[in-house]
């Protein structure tokens, strides 16, 4: 299956700093989700992005399918944003399935 | 906003006993999936619905079976819990235009321990 690689694996930014986020794949993906679990356990959609550039308030994310990346960038960072960020990749040939990162452990201090 | 609710938040079961996790979203969504989450595994996909009755098999299908009887509903059936199904399980549902994926949103999650 397609593997999916995410780093750093954990991160701590004091608060008001940006970060970038790394997300490469092994292989063509129809499908780019990005999500972030909160220390409740919660996973939230931040992202769908198969290619291009988003933004959504503090958060954006591009993704160059060409070469098998997607980056995630927090800025001006808060506590709030602190709990595991993840991406995961559905590829061509059955792009329902989603193959998941280990993801990036982010702690934000005051 | 899209609401995926799950039954139980936590839930303790016997090894042998028949298990009954239930999935509810609100945003007539096509597909519904079950993931299960692991320290160290991360997320890994179960079973996942695309309509009514259709189902097919994700990374690590052993030991569970699903339902979809309705287009809202999907359930995870653990047919005989056994401690190394100890996890959280996570629902997700999402709908989809023809072509075009649209995201995938998840419910909270059970923790179902099996002592």
């Amino acid at each position: 299956g397609i593997q999916v690689e995410q780093s750093p694996p954990d991160l701590i930014l004091q608060e008001g700093a940006n970060s970038t986020l790394r997300c490469n794949f092994s292989d063509s993906v129809n499908n780019l989700q990005w999500f972030h679990q909160n220390p409740w356990g919660q996973l939230i959609n931040l992202f769908y992005i198969p290619s291009g550039t988003k933004q959504n308030g503090r958060l954006s994310a591009t993704t160059v399918a060409t070469e098998r990346y997607s980056l995630l960038y927090i800025s001006s960072s808060q506590t709030t944003d602190s709990g595991v960020y993840f991406c995961a990749v559905g590829p061509i040939s059955n792009d329902y399935k989603l193959s998941f990162g280990a993801g990036t452990t982010v702690t934000v201090r005051a | 906003d899209v609401k995926v609710t799950q039954s139980s938040r936590y839930l303790v079961k016997r090894t042998g006993e028949k298990v009954f996790l239930e999935c509810v979203q609100d945003m007539d969504h096509e597909n519904m999936f079950w993931y299960r989450q692991d320290p160290g595994l991360g997320l890994r996909l179960i079973y996942f619905s695309y309509d009514v009755k259709m189902k097919e098999k994700g990374d690590i299908p052993e030991g569970y079976s699903v339902s979809r009887e309705k287009k809202e509903r999907f359930s995870l059936i653990l047919e005989s819990a056994s401690t190394n199904q100890t996890s959280m399980y996570l629902c997700a549902s999402s709908g989809h235009t023809t072509g075009v994926n649209q995201p995938q949103h998840f419910g909270d999650g059970t923790r179902l321990s099996i002592l």
